[in-house]
């Protein structure tokens, strides 16, 4: 099956400067990838996906990369303010109701 | 968000005893899913199921059943639990035919087992 793992763990950013949080896939047929956000004690929320025949994707502060060839996938959050503070969850599927998730990256932004 | 739910959100039971976990969504979402959070493994998904009865095991589904007798509920149970099973659950649902597709979360049910 799907293994994914992502990096760094934990990330720590002054606010206003860009973060940068990398995933691996193994699984070539995987098409679809979304990005999470869980604040703590709440629910993942989706920020922004990515499906495999786009190779970037950006929604104001927040971008997706995805590099097919390589097999990774990227979230870039520009101008970081001090909410955008959580936990981030990369994740990866095919077209089998098997999605993996990376371990996730808890992400500070000091003011 | 509002559209779909957990209860109860939080549940502390036995070793041994039998646990059920519900969920409840109104968007008539033909998918849901169980996950299970722990730290350092993310997401893991329990359970799936596609439509009303008609479900499928996940990454970890040893000791967890599920049903789908209603499209809008997707109750789990831990037929005896484990201190193993002590973690945080989610339940999604997505509304397309396959997973390429958003899944929107419930709040979560934090479980203890003593």
């Amino acid at each position: 099956g799907e293994n994914v793992e992502q990096h760094p763990s934990t990330l720590s950013v002054q606010e206003g400067d860009s973060a940068v949080i990398k995933c691996t896939y193994s699984d070539s047929a995987s098409n679809y990838f979304p990005w999470y956000k869980q604040e703590l004690g709440k629910r993942p929320q989706l920020i922004i996906d990515i499906r495999s025949n786009v190779g970037e994707k950006k929604d104001q502060r927040i971008a997706v990369t995805l590099n097919k060839t390589a097999k990774h996938f990227s979230l870039h959050i520009t101008e970081t303010q001090p909410e955008d503070s959580a936990v981030y969850f990369c994740a990866a599927t095919s077209n089998n109701n098997d999605m993996r998730f990376g371990a996730g990256t808890r992400l500070t932004v000091k003011p | 968000d509002a559209g779909i739910t957990q209860s109860p959100r939080y549940k502390i039971t036995e070793t041994g005893r039998q646990v059920t976990l519900m969920c409840h969504q109104t968007w008539s979402h033909s998918y849901m899913f169980w996950y299970r959070q722990d730290l350092g493994h993310g997401l893991r998904l329990i359970y799936y199921s596609a439509a009303a009865d008609i479900t499928d095991k996940g990454e970890v589904s040893d000791g967890y059943v599920v049903s789908r007798s209603k499209t809008e509920n997707f109750p789990l149970t831990l037929e005896s639990a484990t201190r193993s099973q002590t973690s945080v659950y989610f339940c999604a649902s997505s509304a397309y035919r396959d997973s390429t597709d958003t899944q929107y979360f419930g709040p979560g049910t934090r479980l203890t087992v003593l």
